[in-house]
Protein backbone atom coordinates (compact mmCIF):
# COMPACT_ATOMS: atom_id res chain seq x y z
CA UNK A 1 0.00 0.00 0.00
CA UNK A 2 2.03 3.25 -0.97
CA UNK A 3 2.26 5.67 2.12
CA UNK A 4 1.26 8.66 0.25
CA UNK A 5 -2.68 8.44 -1.36
CA UNK A 6 -3.69 11.04 -3.61
CA UNK A 7 -7.34 11.61 -4.63
CA UNK A 8 -8.54 11.76 -7.71
CA UNK A 9 -6.49 10.30 -9.52
CA UNK A 10 -7.57 12.29 -12.65
CA UNK A 11 -9.97 15.58 -12.86
CA UNK A 12 -11.36 17.61 -15.69
CA UNK A 13 -12.73 20.99 -14.78
CA UNK A 14 -13.30 23.90 -17.21
CA UNK A 15 -11.29 26.80 -17.29
CA UNK A 16 -12.41 29.67 -14.55
CA UNK A 17 -13.35 26.73 -12.24
CA UNK A 18 -11.72 26.16 -8.68
CA UNK A 19 -10.28 22.72 -7.66
CA UNK A 20 -9.05 20.62 -4.74
CA UNK A 21 -6.28 17.85 -4.42
CA UNK A 22 -6.20 15.60 -1.81
CA UNK A 23 -2.96 13.20 -0.11
CA UNK A 24 -3.15 11.54 2.70
CA UNK A 25 -0.13 9.73 4.86
CA UNK A 26 0.66 7.30 6.85
CA UNK A 27 4.38 7.73 6.98
CA UNK A 28 5.83 9.13 10.04
CA UNK A 29 7.81 10.72 11.70
CA UNK A 30 6.73 13.59 9.65
CA UNK A 31 9.34 16.65 8.38
CA UNK A 32 7.42 18.34 6.09
CA UNK A 33 4.61 17.81 3.08
CA UNK A 34 5.38 19.29 -0.69
CA UNK A 35 3.25 19.77 -3.64
CA UNK A 36 4.93 19.51 -7.28
CA UNK A 37 3.52 20.47 -10.89
CA UNK A 38 4.69 18.42 -13.61
CA UNK A 39 3.68 19.16 -16.99
CA UNK A 40 3.64 15.97 -19.48
CA UNK A 41 7.20 15.50 -20.87
CA UNK A 42 8.77 18.13 -18.25
CA UNK A 43 10.40 17.78 -14.73
CA UNK A 44 7.97 18.32 -11.50
CA UNK A 45 8.64 21.80 -10.26
CA UNK A 46 8.08 23.14 -6.86
CA UNK A 47 5.17 24.45 -5.51
CA UNK A 48 4.76 24.89 -1.87
CA UNK A 49 6.72 23.04 0.80
CA UNK A 50 5.14 22.73 4.81
CA UNK A 51 6.61 21.99 7.98
CA UNK A 52 4.44 20.50 10.73
CA UNK A 53 3.80 24.30 12.37
CA UNK A 54 2.47 25.39 9.09
CA UNK A 55 -1.35 24.93 8.24
CA UNK A 56 -1.53 26.64 4.87
CA UNK A 57 0.24 28.67 2.52
CA UNK A 58 -0.29 29.80 -0.57
CA UNK A 59 1.72 30.20 -4.13
CA UNK A 60 -0.33 32.98 -6.52
CA UNK A 61 -3.48 30.82 -7.35
CA UNK A 62 -2.47 27.71 -5.48
CA UNK A 63 -3.10 27.07 -1.81
CA UNK A 64 -1.70 23.67 -0.19
CA UNK A 65 -3.35 23.28 3.69
CA UNK A 66 -1.82 20.74 6.67
CA UNK A 67 -3.87 18.32 9.08
CA UNK A 68 -0.30 16.85 10.29
CA UNK A 69 -3.32 15.57 12.95
CA UNK A 70 -5.13 13.94 10.65
CA UNK A 71 -2.07 13.83 8.23
CA UNK A 72 -3.76 15.08 5.18
CA UNK A 73 -3.39 17.33 2.97
CA UNK A 74 -5.20 19.68 0.14
CA UNK A 75 -4.27 21.56 -2.39
CA UNK A 76 -6.85 24.34 -3.60
CA UNK A 77 -6.24 26.13 -7.43
CA UNK A 78 -7.97 29.12 -7.34
CA UNK A 79 -9.48 30.15 -10.91
CA UNK A 80 -8.02 27.89 -13.03
CA UNK A 81 -6.25 28.29 -16.78
CA UNK A 82 -5.58 25.99 -19.26
CA UNK A 83 -1.82 26.36 -18.12
CA UNK A 84 -2.76 24.36 -14.55
CA UNK A 85 -2.99 21.11 -16.61
CA UNK A 86 -0.48 19.04 -15.48
CA UNK A 87 0.08 16.14 -12.74
CA UNK A 88 0.05 17.47 -9.20
CA UNK A 89 2.34 15.26 -7.06
CA UNK A 90 2.78 15.20 -3.48
CA UNK A 91 5.51 14.02 -1.47
CA UNK A 92 6.06 14.11 2.62
CA UNK A 93 9.55 13.72 3.18
CA UNK A 94 10.11 11.61 6.78
CA UNK A 95 12.92 11.42 9.35
CA UNK A 96 14.17 8.42 10.71
CA UNK A 97 17.37 9.44 13.16
CA UNK A 98 19.49 11.50 11.06
CA UNK A 99 18.01 10.65 7.80
CA UNK A 100 15.78 11.86 5.76
CA UNK A 101 13.75 9.93 2.90
CA UNK A 102 11.11 11.46 0.60
CA UNK A 103 7.44 9.45 -0.79
CA UNK A 104 5.79 10.15 -3.09
CA UNK A 105 2.12 10.05 -4.14
CA UNK A 106 1.54 9.47 -7.98
CA UNK A 107 0.03 12.00 -8.46
CA UNK A 108 -3.58 13.48 -9.84
CA UNK A 109 -3.25 14.68 -13.13
CA UNK A 110 -5.88 17.78 -13.90
CA UNK A 111 -7.01 18.15 -16.97
CA UNK A 112 -8.68 22.36 -17.73
CA UNK A 113 -10.66 22.44 -20.78
CA UNK A 114 -11.98 26.04 -22.15
CA UNK B 1 20.81 31.10 -13.06
CA UNK B 2 21.24 27.47 -14.99
CA UNK B 3 18.85 24.61 -13.48
CA UNK B 4 19.27 20.80 -13.42
CA UNK B 5 20.51 19.95 -17.05
CA UNK B 6 20.27 16.39 -18.20
CA UNK B 7 20.57 14.49 -21.18
CA UNK B 8 19.71 13.09 -23.94
CA UNK B 9 16.21 13.86 -23.74
CA UNK B 10 14.84 10.73 -25.18
CA UNK B 11 17.03 7.88 -26.09
CA UNK B 12 15.89 4.73 -28.29
CA UNK B 13 17.45 1.49 -28.14
CA UNK B 14 17.13 -2.01 -28.23
CA UNK B 15 17.26 -4.54 -25.18
CA UNK B 16 20.86 -5.74 -24.45
CA UNK B 17 22.15 -2.61 -25.48
CA UNK B 18 23.85 -0.33 -23.02
CA UNK B 19 22.79 3.27 -22.26
CA UNK B 20 24.54 6.58 -19.87
CA UNK B 21 22.09 9.54 -19.06
CA UNK B 22 24.48 12.62 -18.05
CA UNK B 23 22.88 15.09 -15.30
CA UNK B 24 24.59 18.80 -14.19
CA UNK B 25 22.84 19.55 -11.09
CA UNK B 26 22.27 23.51 -9.88
CA UNK B 27 25.69 25.62 -8.89
CA UNK B 28 26.41 24.82 -5.11
CA UNK B 29 23.77 21.95 -4.30
CA UNK B 30 25.68 19.14 -2.54
CA UNK B 31 22.74 16.41 -3.36
CA UNK B 32 21.90 14.96 -6.09
CA UNK B 33 19.10 12.51 -6.67
CA UNK B 34 18.39 9.80 -9.53
CA UNK B 35 14.71 8.80 -10.00
CA UNK B 36 12.77 6.74 -12.19
CA UNK B 37 9.32 7.33 -13.31
CA UNK B 38 6.76 5.48 -14.88
CA UNK B 39 3.45 6.70 -16.99
CA UNK B 40 1.25 7.71 -14.15
CA UNK B 41 3.29 6.62 -11.54
CA UNK B 42 5.14 9.32 -9.04
CA UNK B 43 9.26 9.04 -9.15
CA UNK B 44 11.04 6.23 -7.43
CA UNK B 45 14.34 7.07 -6.00
CA UNK B 46 17.18 5.15 -7.23
CA UNK B 47 20.59 6.16 -5.63
CA UNK B 48 21.15 9.92 -4.10
CA UNK B 49 24.55 11.50 -3.73
CA UNK B 50 25.59 14.10 -1.01
CA UNK B 51 28.82 15.44 -2.94
CA UNK B 52 30.73 12.22 -3.94
CA UNK B 53 29.06 9.63 -1.87
CA UNK B 54 26.50 7.50 -2.98
CA UNK B 55 24.43 7.69 0.91
CA UNK B 56 21.43 5.75 -0.65
CA UNK B 57 21.27 3.50 -3.23
CA UNK B 58 19.39 0.63 -1.32
CA UNK B 59 16.60 0.89 -4.68
CA UNK B 60 19.17 0.64 -7.29
CA UNK B 61 19.10 -2.78 -9.33
CA UNK B 62 22.58 -2.92 -9.40
CA UNK B 63 23.04 -6.04 -11.27
CA UNK B 64 22.38 -4.03 -14.54
CA UNK B 65 22.55 -0.05 -13.09
CA UNK B 66 25.16 2.03 -11.99
CA UNK B 67 25.68 5.60 -11.16
CA UNK B 68 28.69 7.85 -10.60
CA UNK B 69 29.15 11.50 -9.36
CA UNK B 70 33.19 12.09 -10.33
CA UNK B 71 34.05 15.20 -8.36
CA UNK B 72 30.93 15.53 -6.39
CA UNK B 73 29.33 17.44 -9.49
CA UNK B 74 27.86 15.81 -12.33
CA UNK B 75 26.94 12.42 -12.47
CA UNK B 76 25.94 9.37 -15.25
CA UNK B 77 23.97 7.12 -14.65
CA UNK B 78 24.26 3.84 -16.82
CA UNK B 79 22.29 0.95 -17.70
CA UNK B 80 23.90 -2.40 -19.11
CA UNK B 81 22.16 -4.58 -20.77
CA UNK B 82 19.09 -2.58 -20.79
CA UNK B 83 15.94 -4.66 -20.46
CA UNK B 84 11.89 -3.91 -21.92
CA UNK B 85 11.26 -2.94 -18.31
CA UNK B 86 13.49 -0.55 -18.06
CA UNK B 87 11.44 2.09 -20.47
CA UNK B 88 11.04 4.97 -18.39
CA UNK B 89 11.48 8.63 -17.78
CA UNK B 90 14.99 8.71 -15.67
CA UNK B 91 14.93 12.58 -13.72
CA UNK B 92 17.99 13.70 -12.15
CA UNK B 93 17.45 16.40 -9.41
CA UNK B 94 19.33 18.37 -6.84
CA UNK B 95 19.29 20.12 -4.03
CA UNK B 96 21.01 21.50 -1.03
CA UNK B 97 20.74 20.05 2.01
CA UNK B 98 19.68 21.81 5.41
CA UNK B 99 21.09 22.49 9.01
CA UNK B 100 19.79 18.89 10.52
CA UNK B 101 19.94 16.83 7.63
CA UNK B 102 16.70 17.57 5.96
CA UNK B 103 16.31 18.35 2.20
CA UNK B 104 16.14 21.28 0.90
CA UNK B 105 14.02 22.34 -2.32
CA UNK B 106 14.50 19.83 -4.89
CA UNK B 107 14.86 21.18 -8.80
CA UNK B 108 14.74 18.50 -11.15
CA UNK B 109 15.50 18.78 -14.58
CA UNK B 110 13.42 17.34 -17.52
CA UNK B 111 14.19 13.88 -17.58
CA UNK B 112 15.62 11.61 -20.27
CA UNK B 113 12.85 9.37 -21.88
CA UNK B 114 14.04 6.03 -22.69
CA UNK B 115 12.45 3.53 -24.36
CA UNK B 116 13.80 -0.14 -25.18
CA UNK B 117 12.24 -2.03 -28.51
Amino acid sequence: KNQVEQSPQSLIILEGKNCTLQCNYTVSPFSNLRWYKQDTGRGPVSLTIMTFSENTKSNGRYTATLDADTKQSSLHITASQLSDSASYICVVSVRGGSNYKLTFGKGTLLTVNP
Amino acid sequence: EAGVVQSPRYKIIEKKQPVAFWCNPISGHNTLYWYLQNLGQGPELLIRYENEEAVDDSQLPKDRFSAERLKGVDSTLKIQPAELGDSAVYLCASSLVLTGGAFGELFFGEGSRLTVL
